[in-house]
């Protein structure tokens, strides 16, 4: 079945520092990559996506690149800022969502 | 638009009572998901319709849980009986597409439930 697995957290690191999270993946097929983010006491909003392979994502600074050969996912952001500090997920679709674990990022002033 | 609204917020009960979570997609979406979040479980897909049918419930953990869309406006989730175990955050979502997850899901706040 499909699964994704995501690096174990929490991160924490200071403004302005540049950050990675990755993501890889398990599916049959040709799925659909997103990453969501839930900041504190919210549900999940969608940050990026990536349809097909080679395709970058980007939002607010962050972006995804959708890796077939690796089926990897991974979330880049060059410098992050307080109000990035969530709960991030890794996610694909095949006929519903798959989630991640997800993983919290803490940045400090 | 107002958003994926649920109620309650938040539900404290006590073991084997019945507990009803409600959800109004947005206007207009056909596609309409229940999760269920846990520290250790995660983020986990109950059930999901497409126009008001159940399409893959196959994550409903089992015969306690039920869940109803009567109308494109409206969904339920009940437990009959709970557990301390289902105490979880429970988040309705919605969409429009074909049935998958290929467009952008719009998630609702969540309701936070305890069972004691």
């Amino acid at each position: 079945g499909n699964s994704v697995t995501q690096m174990e957290g929490p991160v924490t690191l200071s403004e302005e520092a540049f950050l990675t999270i990755n993501c890889t993946y398990t599916a049959t097929g040709y799925p659909s990559l997103f990453w969501y983010v839930q900041y504190p006491g919210e549900g999940l909003q969608l940050l990026l996506k990536a349809t097909k392979a080679d395709d970058k994502g980007s939002n607010k600074g962050f972006e995804a690149t959708y890796r077939k050969e690796t089926t990897s996912f991974h979330l880049e952001k060059g410098s992050v800022q307080v109000s990035d500090s969530a709960v991030y997920f890794c996610a694909l679709s095949d006929q519903a969502l798959t989630f991640g674990k997800g993983i919290t990022l803490s940045v400090r002033p | 638009d107002a958003g994926v609204i649920q109620s309650p917020r938040h539900e404290v009960t006590e073991m084997g009572q019945e507990v009803t979570l409600r959800c109004k997609p947005i206007s207009g979406h056909n596609s309409l998901f229940w999760y269920r979040q846990t520290m250790m479980r995660g983020l986990e897909l109950l059930i999901y319709f497409n126009n008001n049918v159940p399409i893959d419930d196959s994550g409903m953990p089992e015969d306690r849980f039920s869940a109803k869309m009567p109308n494109a406006s409206f969904s339920t989730l009940k437990i009959q009986p709970s557990e301390p175990r289902d105490s979880a955050v429970y988040f309705c979502a919605s969409s429009l597409d074909s049935g998958g997850g290929l467009n952008e899901q719009f998630f609702g706040p969540g309701t936070r439930l305890t069972v004691l």
